[in-house]
């Protein structure tokens, strides 16, 4: 079975551009997660969404939205992009928002803003 | 708030040595815990997790990880340690019952370093 697929793998941006990344879960998964990773750092909460509805959000500005479809793949927005926005973005699916449940992460899209 | 600490962000160690990575948490209330392997280029894999019972948890890769309440603290071993197991580790928790589910708080990560 296909795992977590994230794309694209790489991307460069500029300030004050927009970007959309993508996720597709493992088949027969309904929830999505969405982190940020800084070089050097652990990954940050972003959002989790269930059966299309947000179940969480983190700490992030309203410059980050996402959206999850009915065939539970999703996607992430970043508006107005800034230099701190370089990062690896990675995506988690998991069966369903259950407290313990395994999430399975994707390979992630390496943003650079420059 | 939670918060998890990795205690060293770099750990060298020979081929067939022992390892223990060390984690500890800042919880006013119980939690679940998690190791994460990140091989380079790749995402996150689940190594093993504590949600209950015995504080002993064997995961995959014949890693193994403790849980200690009155440390706080879950530190992850390995007996002997393989060039493949040269990744960055991730140590991380949820809080069963939460508005945010299946949040997972991660530490900052150990980048175990196996040298020949």
């Amino acid at each position: 079975d296909a795992g977590v697929t994230q794309s694209p793998t790489h991307l460069i941006k500029t300030r004050g551009q927009q970007v959309t990344l993508r996720c597709s879960p493992i088949s027969g998964h309904k929830s999505v997660s969405w982190y940020q990773q800084v070089l050097g750092q652990g990954p940050q909460f972003i959002f989790q969404y269930y059966e299309k509805e947000e179940r969480g959000r983190g700490n992030f500005p309203d410059r980050f939205s996402a959206r999850q479809f009915p065939n539970y793949s999703s996607e992430l927005n970043v508006n107005a992009l800034l230099l701190g926005d370089s990062a690896l973005y990675l995506c988690a699916s998991s069966l369903a928002v259950i407290e313990g449940t395994e999430a399975f992460f994707g390979q992630g899209t390496r943003l650079t803003v420059v | 708030a939670q918060s998890v600490t990795q205690l060293d962000s770099q750990v060298p160690v020979f081929e067939e040595a022992p390892v223990e990575l060390r984690c500890n948490y800042s919880s006013s209330v119980s939690v679940y815990l998690f190791w994460y392997v990140q091989y380079p280029n790749q995402g996150l894999q689940l190594l093993l997790k504590y949600l209950s019972g015995s504080t002993l948890v064997k995961g995959i890769n014949g890693f193994e990880a403790e849980f200690n309440k009155s440390q706080t603290s879950f530190h992850l071993r390995k007996p002997s340690v393989h060039i493949s197991d040269t990744a960055v580790y991730l140590c991380a928790v949820s809080v069963p019952g939460s508005s945010n589910t299946g949040k997972l708080i991660f530490g900052q990560g150990t980048t175990l370093q196996v040298k020949p």
